[in-house]
C-alpha cells in the first residue's frame, strides 16, 4: 500500500524558514517523480513543485521560484521542500504526492497533508 | 502558463440525475486529469489523461475532451459523488489546476 506522511508543518513568521519532510513507502520510490502541492484554507489547488526521479530536474511556478527548493534522499524514501523567505500567502496545507514516471504525469497519490501557518 | 476555467463553480444535482462538469483550457493541452476530493480529505486522482478511470472509480464516470475543453460527466448522480473536483494539465510547466466545481446532493 503506498502511503506518504507529511510531517514538519506548524507556525512560523513572516520572513522565517521551515522545512517539510515526506516519509513515502509501499512503492519502489526512486523510480517516481515526486511533487509537492498546496491548498490554502478553503481554496483550490496549488502545484508548489516537483522533482525528477534523481533529483537533477526540478520545476517551480513563479510564485515560490527563489524561496523554494524541493529535494530528495532516495536512499531514505523521503521528499523535502525547504521553505525560505515565507509570506502570509503561503499559509496552507502543503500535500506531499506521487507522479508517474514523467513529470506530466497525474498525481497518483496523496499524503494526508500538514499544515502551514505563516503569522507574525 | 495554461489557465483552466471550470464551470460551474457550484451546482446540486438529485440522485440518478445526469452531471456533467466542463473544464476550458486556455491554450491547448494534450490530456487532462481529474480529481475529487471530498470536504476534509486529501484530494484523490479520480480520472486521467482525459478518460481513464482510476483505480477503484465507478464507471458511471467517464471523462472525455480534447484540445481547450474537457470534461467529466456522472451517468446517474449518487450521494457518495458529491465533493469538490478539480481538473489539472500536466502538458507544459507550470503545472496548473482549475479552481473546482462544488458538486453537491440535491
Amino acid at each position: 500500500e503506498v502511503q506518504l506522511v507529511e510531517s514538519g508543518g506548524g507556525l512560523v513568521q513572516p520572513g522565517r524558514s521551515l522545512k517539510l519532510s515526506c516519509a513515502a513507502s509501499g512503492f519502489t520510490f526512486s523510480n517516481y517523480y515526486m511533487a509537492w502541492v498546496r491548498q490554502a484554507p478553503k481554496k483550490g489547488l496549488e502545484w508548489v513543485a516537483t522533482i525528477s526521479t534523481s533529483g537533477s530536474r526540478t520545476y517551480y511556478p513563479d510564485s515560490v521560484k527563489g524561496r523554494f527548493t524541493i529535494s530528495r534522499d532516495n536512499a531514505k524514501s523521503s521528499l523535502y521542500l525547504q521553505m525560505n523567505s515565507l509570506k502570509s500567502e503561503d499559509t496552507a496545507t502543503y500535500y506531499c504526492a506521487r507522479h508517474g514516471d514523467y513529470g506530466g504525469s497525474p498525481f497518483a497519490y496523496w499524503g494526508q497533508g500538514t499544515l502551514v501557518t505563516v503569522s507574525s | 502558463e495554461i489557465v483552466l476555467t471550470q464551470s460551474p463553480t457550484t451546482m446540486a444535482a438529485s440522485p440518478g440525475e445526469k452531471v456533467t462538469l466542463t473544464c476550458r483550457a486556455s491554450s491547448s493541452v494534450s490530456y487532462m486529469h481529474w480529481y475529487q476530493q471530498r470536504s476534509g480529505t486529501s484530494p484523490k486522482l479520480w480520472i486521467y489523461e482525459t478518460s481513464k478511470l482510476a483505480s477503484g472509480v465507478p464507471n458511471r464516470f467517464s471523462g472525455s475532451g480534447s484540445g481547450t475543453s474537457y470534461s467529466l460527466t456522472i451517468n446517474s448522480m449518487e450521494t457518495e459523488d458529491a465533493a469538490t473536483y478539480y481538473c489539472q494539465q500536466g502538458s507544459s510547466y507550470p503545472l496548473t489546476f482549475g479552481s473546482g466545481t462544488k458538486l453537491e446532493i440535491k
